[in-house]
């Protein structure tokens, strides 16, 4: 089955910083690798997603990046706010959907 | 607005006692997911359902977990009998899937077992 691994567990940036988080996946079927945002105490919340025809995806400050060959894929996020304090998920899904341990991102004011 | 709903919102139970969650997809929606989320465990997996057939239920401990969609619009998951390590969030999510898509995640439930 697809296994998903994402880096690094904790990331703590300056705000208007940029913030990258990569992901690597197992399973080359895998098509479709969506990013989600969690605040604390709330559900994930779908922010971005790729699908495998497609490199890069960029929706205001925050952009995902696909790399099929190498099976990896990143969010970035630039110009960081506070408010962009969050445990971040990716997933892959080639039928049902894994997901990463996430990555708890700290913006400091 | 349409929205994955759960219930309950939070349950606290004794060991042993037999615990069911309900999540109502979003309506349209073909595909069901059940994960459970521990502070060590992240975004598990538990089951899915697609056009209310169990597609993968390898996630879940099979003596103890089972996970049904009696119709359309509801799917449950049942604990019998629980213990205090299935305490956690679960939360539902919903999606239509053709090959693969975005789904949509319930506010999940809160449960506490004692």
């Amino acid at each position: 089955g697809e296994n998903v691994e994402q880096h690094p567990s904790t990331l703590s940036v300056q705000e208007g910083d940029s913030a990258v988080i990569k992901c690597t996946y197992s399973d080359s079927a895998s098509n479709y690798f969506p990013w989600y945002k969690q605040e604390l105490g709330k559900r994930p919340q779908l922010i971005i997603d790729i699908r495998s025809n497609v490199g890069e995806k960029k929706d205001q400050r925050i952009a995902v990046t696909l790399n099929k060959t190498a099976k990896h894929f990143s969010l970035h996020i630039t110009e960081t706010q506070p408010e962009d304090s969050a445990v971040y998920f990716c997933a892959a899904s080639p039928n049902d959907m894994r997901f990463g341990a996430g990555t708890r991102l700290t913006v400091k004011p | 607005d349409a929205r994955v709903t759960q219930t309950p919102r939070h349950k606290v139970t004794e060991m042993g006692q037999e615990v069911t969650m309900r999540c109502q997809p979003i309506l349209g929606h073909n595909t069901v997911f059940w994960y459970r989320q521990t502070m060590m465990q992240g975004l598990e997996l538990l089951a899915y359902f697609r056009n209310r057939a169990p597609l993968d239920d390898s996630g879940m401990p099979k003596d103890r977990f089972s996970a049904e969609m009696p119709d359309a619009t509801l799917a449950t998951l049942k604990i019998q009998p629980s213990e205090p390590r299935d305490s956690a969030v679960y939360f539902c999510a919903s999606g239509f899937f053709l090959v693969e898509g975005e789904q949509y995640f319930g506010p999940g439930t809160r449960l506490t077992v004692t």
